[in-house]
Parts: C-alpha cells; structure tokens; sequence
C-alpha cells in the first residue's frame, strides 16, 4: 500500500471544479516537490504538474497544483468529459530513499 | 519529438525470465536518469526502478531486489529490465518513464506501455 493517501473518486459536472488531495508525511511531500499525472482510460500516464504547481508545456491552465505541509491537491477548473480519468500524485519518500506514487483518484464527469 | 517505445513484453511461466526495451528518441537519453513504472490490473502505480544517465547507479523497489537488473544503453538509446524469477504478481503493464532532471520522482514522459503476464 502506498505511503500517499488519495481520495478514491471524486465527481462534478461540466464546468465545475474538483479538488483532489494528496496525504503524506513530513518523510515525503512535508518535504519534497510534487508531481501529479492524468491517467485516460486505458492509456499511459501523462504528465500535469510538477514542482507542486507548475505545468509542462501543453498543460492548460485549468490544471493547478499547490502544495501545504504534508498534503499536496490538484485542482481541475471547467471540468470536462475529456478529463475522466485516473490522477495519481508523487513524490520523493527519504525514509524509503525511492519514489512513491499516490493511491489515485478516478475522476467522474456527471 | 519525444518518444518511448516499450517492447519484449508476453506471457511467461511462472519462474521465467524476460527482457523488457525501451527505444528513446527526441531527447539526450544520455543526460537523464529513467525509470521503470509497472502497473498491475485494474491496480494503481508502482515504481519499479531507476538508474542513473551515466549507468553508475541504479535503484530497486523491494519488491523486485534481487531479481530485477535495469541497465541501458546510451550509444543504442535504449533501456532495459532483466526480470528473473517471475511470480504471478509481477503481472502487470511496465511502463519505462524519462526522469525530470535532478529529480528521481517527477517522471515526466512515459511509454505506452508493455504487457508482462506471469501465468502456467
């Protein structure tokens, strides 16, 4: 089981916003950056946030990132059907000196 | 523009070995560290292993120590994993992930992917 505790599912409809939380410790995100991927339906992981809340090239703006002692959250604006998917959040864990992923989040489009 | 292209997944007995590739274009393979990402069904993300740009160190999940080997190529561009000893629970999509620079956790282009069935 992952150290990065993530809500398992999260929904609104189109045009609205979801928060997705991201619960570690001060051994990992109290003290490390963040980095957030979206997982589309039988795809690879994409790339969204890293550094706690900066975006990659090609990431729109409705993607954000922010990050308070041990909890991370990735927020999505204008939610839409294109963005039903799996999110998973990670980190760098210093007690496991390895990377560790979130539990992930599925994210419906009412 | 960049690309990562996983190969030398199938169907293996239980006890088997396997060598997965990872072809790397649009970028200096050689400047960056990479790792190995597996996925089990309908699971969530699991890191596998990382080895550094200039092939010096390389890193294990515990759950595969000892029986798993990440190595590259950077003359070829190309990643591997040797995988030893297979078991039903390493069943899974491995996904071999470009690192950010300086940053062993922010993986930040993946492969498609590969499919890796541990079964008799």
């Amino acid at each position: 089981q992952s150290v990065l505790t993530q809500p398992p599912s999260v929904s609104a409809a189109p045009g609205q916003k979801v928060t997705i939380s991201c619960s570690g410790s001060n051994s990992n995100v109290g003290i490390g950056y963040v980095s957030w991927y979206q997982q589309l339906p039988g795809a690879a992981p994409k790339f969204l946030i890293y550094e706690n809340n900066k975006r990659p090239s090609g990431i729109p703006d409705r993607f954000s990132g922010s990050k308070s002692g041990t909890s991370a959250t990735l927020g999505i604006t204008g939610l839409q059907t294109g963005d039903e998917a799996d999110y998973y959040c990670a980190t760098w864990d210093s007690s496991l000196s390895a990377p560790v992923f979130g539990t992930g989040t599925k994210v419906t489009v009412l | 523009e960049v690309q990562l292209l996983e190969s030398g997944g199938g169907l293996v007995q239980p006890g088997g070995s396997l060598r997965l590739s990872c072809a790397a274009s649009g970028f200096t393979f050689s400047t960056y560290a990479m790792s190995w990402v597996r996925q089990a069904p309908e699971k969530g993300l699991e890191w596998v292993s990382t080895i550094s740009s200039d092939v010096v160190s390389t890193y294990y999940a515990d759950s595969v120590k000892g029986r798993f080997t990440v190595s590259r190529d950077n003359s070829k561009n190309t990643l591997y994993l040797q995988m030893n000893s297979l078991t039903a629970e390493d069943t899974a999509v491995y996904y071999c992930a470009w690192l950010r620079y300086g940053d062993y956790s922010c993986h930040q282009h993946w492969g498609q992917g590969t499919l890796v069935t541990v079964s008799s």
